[in-house]
């Protein structure tokens, strides 16, 4: 069955402009997680989503935002972008949740802000 | 607040080698603890999924354990390949009190020379 599909998968965008990020999750999977990787800080959770619903968020700036669709595909969302944010997005799915499910990822945007 | 440690940073062996990779965390109250591997640039792989209630896992080569008690998981690799180097990261699930997430370690760079 085919996997965690991240869209795109390079961006390079201007500080002070606004992205958005898809992640299309395994079929059947409700559960979206979303994680930004840097070399200094690891890996970073920003926020999951189930039926649509945020259950958690990470300690991320407003300007990180994230909403989920019937269909479970997910979106997130940075505006106002700064030279920090540049970093690789990960993406997981989970049949319920991450505590308790197998999480598989995407291969990841890798987002670079010049 | 969940801390988790993995050691070493970085392994260098000569192929065939067998070796262990260590993680442990602070708070035992986890549903799960997974381990993944990661090439450069790529996304996350899941390898093995340990649940709060069992001790160990087993896939082909590799073998991880959890004792919760001690606060430590380790993933064994028997019989070494060039085509395990990759960093290897674990993974808990719904630690801390925080809910929906994974907190994961920085991480093993693991290199197996020819």
């Amino acid at each position: 069955k085919a996997g965690v599909t991240q869209t795109p998968r390079y961006l390079i965008k201007t500080r002070g402009q606004q992205v958005t990020l898809s992640c299309s999750p395994i079929s059947g999977h409700r559960s979206v997680s979303w994680y930004q990787q840097t070399p200094g800080q690891g890996l970073q959770f920003l926020f999951e989503y189930f039926s649509e619903t945020q259950r958690n968020k990470g300690n991320f700036p407003g300007r990180f935002s994230g909403r989920q669709f019937s269909n479970s595909r997910s979106e997130m969302n940075v505006s106002t972008l700064e030279l920090g944010d540049s970093a690789l997005y990960l993406c997981a799915s989970s049949l319920a949740s991450p505590m308790n499910t197998e999480a598989f990822f995407g291969q990841g945007t890798r987002l670079t802000v010049v | 607040k969940q801390e988790v440690t993995q050691i070493p940073a970085a392994l260098s062996v000569p192929e065939g080698e067998n070796l262990v990779l260590n993680c442990s965390f602070t708070d035992s109250a986890i549903y799960n603890l997974q381990w993944f591997r990661q090439d450069p640039g790529k996304g996350l792989t899941s390898l093995l999924l340990i649940q709060s209630s069992q001790r160990e896992q087993t896939s082909g080569r590799l073998n991880a354990s959890l004792d919760k008690s001690s606060g430590r998981s380790t993933l064994y690799i028997a019989a070494s390949q060039p085509g395990d180097s990759a960093t290897y990261l674990c993974a808990l699930g719904g630690s801390g009190g925080s809910n929906y997430k994974l907190t994961f370690g920085k991480g093993t760079l693991l290199t197996v020379n020819p």
